[in-house]
Protein backbone atom coordinates (compact mmCIF):
# COMPACT_ATOMS: atom_id res chain seq x y z
CA UNK A 1 0.00 0.00 0.00
CA UNK A 2 1.11 3.35 -0.64
CA UNK A 3 1.81 5.94 1.95
CA UNK A 4 3.21 9.26 2.95
CA UNK A 5 4.30 10.28 6.42
CA UNK A 6 5.87 13.31 7.75
CA UNK A 7 7.54 14.55 10.58
CA UNK A 8 7.12 16.14 12.69
CA UNK A 9 3.40 16.58 13.24
CA UNK A 10 4.31 19.98 14.40
CA UNK A 11 6.92 22.87 14.68
CA UNK A 12 7.46 26.21 16.50
CA UNK A 13 10.83 27.85 15.41
CA UNK A 14 11.68 31.29 16.47
CA UNK A 15 11.70 34.06 13.47
CA UNK A 16 15.03 33.82 11.57
CA UNK A 17 16.01 29.97 12.69
CA UNK A 18 16.37 27.55 9.32
CA UNK A 19 14.44 24.47 9.28
CA UNK A 20 13.90 21.11 7.82
CA UNK A 21 10.86 19.06 7.40
CA UNK A 22 11.00 15.32 6.31
CA UNK A 23 8.75 13.10 4.19
CA UNK A 24 8.29 9.23 3.55
CA UNK A 25 7.08 7.48 0.84
CA UNK A 26 6.77 3.38 1.05
CA UNK A 27 6.47 3.40 -2.69
CA UNK A 28 9.76 4.25 -4.11
CA UNK A 29 8.46 3.60 -7.60
CA UNK A 30 7.19 7.31 -7.86
CA UNK A 31 7.30 9.41 -10.19
CA UNK A 32 7.57 12.69 -8.73
CA UNK A 33 7.45 14.38 -5.32
CA UNK A 34 5.41 18.01 -4.82
CA UNK A 35 5.49 19.99 -1.84
CA UNK A 36 2.70 22.18 -1.05
CA UNK A 37 1.39 24.36 1.54
CA UNK A 38 -1.97 24.95 3.20
CA UNK A 39 -3.06 28.26 4.97
CA UNK A 40 -6.08 27.47 7.25
CA UNK A 41 -8.74 26.82 5.59
CA UNK A 42 -7.62 27.62 2.12
CA UNK A 43 -6.83 25.34 -0.55
CA UNK A 44 -3.14 24.49 -1.22
CA UNK A 45 -0.25 26.51 -2.98
CA UNK A 46 2.60 24.18 -4.95
CA UNK A 47 6.05 25.30 -3.68
CA UNK A 48 8.29 22.94 -5.19
CA UNK A 49 7.81 19.76 -7.82
CA UNK A 50 11.13 17.33 -8.10
CA UNK A 51 10.97 14.87 -10.96
CA UNK A 52 11.82 11.54 -9.98
CA UNK A 53 15.19 12.52 -11.95
CA UNK A 54 16.28 15.16 -9.84
CA UNK A 55 18.01 14.86 -6.68
CA UNK A 56 16.69 18.71 -5.31
CA UNK A 57 14.73 21.50 -6.59
CA UNK A 58 15.47 25.18 -4.86
CA UNK A 59 13.13 28.48 -4.97
CA UNK A 60 14.04 31.61 -3.37
CA UNK A 61 14.61 30.41 0.77
CA UNK A 62 13.24 26.76 -0.27
CA UNK A 63 14.93 23.95 -0.81
CA UNK A 64 13.49 20.54 -1.50
CA UNK A 65 15.73 17.28 -2.11
CA UNK A 66 14.90 13.77 -2.87
CA UNK A 67 16.17 10.46 -2.44
CA UNK A 68 14.04 7.51 -4.06
CA UNK A 69 16.25 4.79 -2.87
CA UNK A 70 15.61 5.37 1.28
CA UNK A 71 11.73 6.59 0.25
CA UNK A 72 12.43 10.38 1.65
CA UNK A 73 12.08 14.28 0.97
CA UNK A 74 13.19 17.30 3.16
CA UNK A 75 11.92 20.50 2.77
CA UNK A 76 14.49 23.32 3.97
CA UNK A 77 13.92 26.80 4.95
CA UNK A 78 16.09 29.42 5.55
CA UNK A 79 15.64 31.70 7.83
CA UNK A 80 12.58 31.27 8.71
CA UNK A 81 9.65 34.53 8.68
CA UNK A 82 6.40 34.47 10.48
CA UNK A 83 4.81 34.31 7.00
CA UNK A 84 6.02 30.65 6.95
CA UNK A 85 3.40 29.92 9.16
CA UNK A 86 1.29 27.29 7.52
CA UNK A 87 0.71 23.20 7.05
CA UNK A 88 3.62 21.86 4.76
CA UNK A 89 1.88 18.75 3.28
CA UNK A 90 4.48 16.39 0.18
CA UNK A 91 2.71 14.07 -1.88
CA UNK A 92 3.95 11.47 -3.85
CA UNK A 93 3.11 10.67 -7.16
CA UNK A 94 2.52 7.82 -9.08
CA UNK A 95 1.30 8.55 -12.56
CA UNK A 96 -1.63 10.68 -11.87
CA UNK A 97 -2.25 9.32 -8.53
CA UNK A 98 -1.19 12.09 -5.76
CA UNK A 99 -0.85 10.31 -2.29
CA UNK A 100 -0.83 12.90 0.43
CA UNK A 101 1.39 12.88 4.19
CA UNK A 102 -0.59 13.89 6.74
CA UNK A 103 1.37 17.64 6.75
CA UNK A 104 3.61 19.21 9.29
CA UNK A 105 1.85 21.96 11.23
CA UNK A 106 4.70 25.05 11.42
CA UNK A 107 4.38 28.60 13.80
CA UNK A 108 7.21 30.87 13.16
CA UNK A 109 7.11 33.33 16.10
CA UNK A 110 8.24 36.82 15.91
CA UNK B 1 -4.01 33.81 -15.87
CA UNK B 2 -6.57 33.00 -13.50
CA UNK B 3 -6.06 30.17 -11.34
CA UNK B 4 -8.56 27.29 -10.66
CA UNK B 5 -12.00 28.69 -9.11
CA UNK B 6 -14.71 26.55 -7.46
CA UNK B 7 -17.91 26.79 -6.22
CA UNK B 8 -19.22 27.57 -4.32
CA UNK B 9 -16.91 28.58 -1.36
CA UNK B 10 -19.07 27.30 1.37
CA UNK B 11 -22.21 24.93 1.75
CA UNK B 12 -24.57 23.65 4.58
CA UNK B 13 -26.91 21.18 3.95
CA UNK B 14 -28.98 18.80 5.50
CA UNK B 15 -28.23 14.99 6.02
CA UNK B 16 -30.32 12.77 3.28
CA UNK B 17 -30.11 15.82 1.02
CA UNK B 18 -27.83 15.47 -2.39
CA UNK B 19 -25.21 18.75 -3.47
CA UNK B 20 -23.30 19.62 -6.87
CA UNK B 21 -20.15 21.39 -6.49
CA UNK B 22 -18.30 22.92 -9.22
CA UNK B 23 -14.63 23.75 -10.60
CA UNK B 24 -13.33 25.52 -13.80
CA UNK B 25 -9.68 24.43 -13.87
CA UNK B 26 -6.88 26.73 -15.13
CA UNK B 27 -7.49 27.82 -19.13
CA UNK B 28 -6.43 25.12 -21.13
CA UNK B 29 -5.93 22.62 -18.29
CA UNK B 30 -7.66 19.13 -19.51
CA UNK B 31 -7.12 17.08 -16.53
CA UNK B 32 -9.22 17.81 -13.11
CA UNK B 33 -8.85 16.01 -10.00
CA UNK B 34 -11.10 16.20 -6.79
CA UNK B 35 -9.93 15.13 -3.24
CA UNK B 36 -11.65 14.91 0.08
CA UNK B 37 -9.84 16.72 2.92
CA UNK B 38 -10.72 15.97 6.12
CA UNK B 39 -9.08 16.56 9.82
CA UNK B 40 -8.83 12.63 10.86
CA UNK B 41 -8.25 10.93 6.95
CA UNK B 42 -6.34 14.13 5.80
CA UNK B 43 -6.33 14.39 2.05
CA UNK B 44 -7.73 11.60 -0.14
CA UNK B 45 -8.28 11.26 -3.71
CA UNK B 46 -11.68 11.19 -5.31
CA UNK B 47 -11.61 10.60 -8.85
CA UNK B 48 -9.83 12.30 -12.18
CA UNK B 49 -11.42 13.52 -15.41
CA UNK B 50 -9.54 14.27 -18.63
CA UNK B 51 -11.40 15.04 -21.88
CA UNK B 52 -14.74 14.31 -20.13
CA UNK B 53 -13.57 10.57 -19.22
CA UNK B 54 -12.90 9.17 -15.44
CA UNK B 55 -9.21 7.80 -15.67
CA UNK B 56 -8.61 7.04 -12.18
CA UNK B 57 -11.24 6.81 -9.05
CA UNK B 58 -10.39 6.44 -5.29
CA UNK B 59 -12.04 4.86 -2.75
CA UNK B 60 -14.68 6.48 -2.28
CA UNK B 61 -18.65 4.59 -2.34
CA UNK B 62 -21.00 5.59 -5.26
CA UNK B 63 -22.27 8.05 -4.12
CA UNK B 64 -19.99 10.20 -4.94
CA UNK B 65 -19.58 10.88 -8.59
CA UNK B 66 -18.52 13.61 -11.06
CA UNK B 67 -18.37 14.47 -14.77
CA UNK B 68 -16.19 16.91 -16.31
CA UNK B 69 -17.56 18.82 -19.62
CA UNK B 70 -15.90 19.49 -23.07
CA UNK B 71 -14.71 22.75 -21.76
CA UNK B 72 -12.82 20.70 -19.04
CA UNK B 73 -15.42 22.50 -16.04
CA UNK B 74 -16.72 19.49 -13.70
CA UNK B 75 -18.73 18.92 -11.47
CA UNK B 76 -19.17 16.64 -8.46
CA UNK B 77 -22.08 15.35 -6.80
CA UNK B 78 -22.77 13.57 -3.67
CA UNK B 79 -25.93 12.41 -3.29
CA UNK B 80 -27.62 11.19 0.09
CA UNK B 81 -25.56 13.03 2.11
CA UNK B 82 -24.22 11.87 5.56
CA UNK B 83 -22.29 13.56 8.42
CA UNK B 84 -19.45 12.28 7.75
CA UNK B 85 -18.99 13.87 4.51
CA UNK B 86 -18.66 17.12 6.36
CA UNK B 87 -15.54 18.35 4.45
CA UNK B 88 -13.31 20.49 2.38
CA UNK B 89 -13.71 20.06 -1.18
CA UNK B 90 -10.52 20.54 -3.58
CA UNK B 91 -10.43 20.24 -6.83
CA UNK B 92 -7.06 20.46 -8.70
CA UNK B 93 -6.02 20.90 -12.40
CA UNK B 94 -3.44 20.16 -14.78
CA UNK B 95 -2.43 20.29 -18.15
CA UNK B 96 -2.73 16.86 -18.55
CA UNK B 97 -2.22 13.33 -17.52
CA UNK B 98 0.74 13.13 -17.80
CA UNK B 99 1.60 16.80 -16.21
CA UNK B 100 2.53 15.55 -12.73
CA UNK B 101 2.62 18.86 -11.50
CA UNK B 102 -1.12 19.94 -10.23
CA UNK B 103 -2.73 23.51 -9.04
CA UNK B 104 -5.15 23.64 -6.62
CA UNK B 105 -8.75 25.69 -6.10
CA UNK B 106 -9.87 27.00 -3.11
CA UNK B 107 -12.31 24.70 -2.26
CA UNK B 108 -15.39 24.53 -1.05
CA UNK B 109 -16.16 24.12 2.64
CA UNK B 110 -19.58 21.57 2.83
CA UNK B 111 -20.88 20.96 6.49
CA UNK B 112 -23.37 18.20 6.98
CA UNK B 113 -26.23 18.78 10.02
Amino acid sequence: KQEVTQIPAALSVPEGENLVLNCSFTDSAIYNLQWFRQDPGKGLTSLLLIQSSQREQTSGRLNASLDKSSGRSTLYIAASQPGDSATYLCAAIYGQNFVFGPGTRLSVLP
Amino acid sequence: KAGVTQTPRYLIKTRGQQVTLSCSPISGHRSVSWYQQTPGQGLQFLFEYFSETQRNKGNFPGRFSGRQFSNSRSEMNVSTLELGDSALYLCASSLDTYSYEQYFGPGTRLTVT
